[in-house]
């Protein structure tokens, strides 16, 4: 098993380009996530997913957009960014429940210049 | 509203020296709450939670924390560090209690092992 996979692992955008971030799993879980994590601020959730077919905000929801394409893939769109969305982005997945383990991707590293 | 504070952002101790890691949270209801390890350039991955089945819960690597509800703290703790566990550590609380999980993350501990 793979995991969470996530492509591209770097990227470089000019301001105001748009990308689309992807995520998928093959464990068979439910629940899905976006995290971004930035130095001396831990990590912060962006859009998640609990079930197929169900997207809600995070905490840090503006400048982005999510889909859940299907029960495996869940991408985060940049529409036009921006440098503060500099960052690294995690993607976690979970079978879903408040006990359940999240497993991480292993992150797209993002300039925006 | 859930958060958790770690103090120190940076920890150092020499090989084979006890490990511990703060972690503070403030919860309105009782927490759920988790550690999480992230190796150079990795993901995070678990390495235990409490879920109030136990105050003293073990986890991956010798680690072991415990939920002490009158300290509100949930440290982090290994008897004798090895040069592996040079790693960052988060704490999280669980927001809400929805049945659905939303972690809140601290802001991080790295844990720096010197020979």
């Amino acid at each position: 098993n793979a995991g969470v996979t996530q492509t591209p692992k770097f990227q470089v955008l000019k301001t105001g380009q748009s990308m689309t971030l992807q995520c998928a799993q093959d464990m068979n879980h439910n629940s899905m996530y976006w995290y971004r994590q930035d130095p001396g601020m831990g990590l912060r959730l962006i859009y998640y997913s609990a079930s197929e077919g169900t997207t809600d905000k995070g905490e840090v929801p503006n400048g982005y957009n999510v889909s859940r394409l299907n029960k495996r893939e869940f991408s985060l769109r940049l529409e036009s960014a921006a440098p503060s969305q500099t960052s690294v982005y995690f993607c976690a997945s979970s079978v879903g429940g408040i006990l359940e383990t999240q497993y991480f991707g292993p992150g797209t590293r993002l300039l925006v210049l | 509203a859930q958060s958790v504070t770690q103090l120190g952002s940076h920890v150092s101790v020499s090989e084979g020296a006890l490990v511990l890691l703060r972690c503070n949270y403030s919860s309105s209801v009782p927490p759920y709450l988790f550690w999480y390890v992230q190796y150079p350039n990795q993901g995070l991955q678990l390495l235990l939670k409490y879920t109030s089945a136990a105050t003293l819960v073990k986890g991956i690597n010798g680690f072991e924390a415990e939920f002490k509800k009158s300290e509100t703290s949930f440290h982090l703790t290994k008897p004798s560090a090895h040069m592996s566990d040079a790693a960052e550590y988060f704490c999280a609380v669980n927001r809400g209690n929805t049945g659905f999980q939303k972690l809140v993350f601290g802001t991080g501990t790295r844990l720096l092992v010197s020979p």
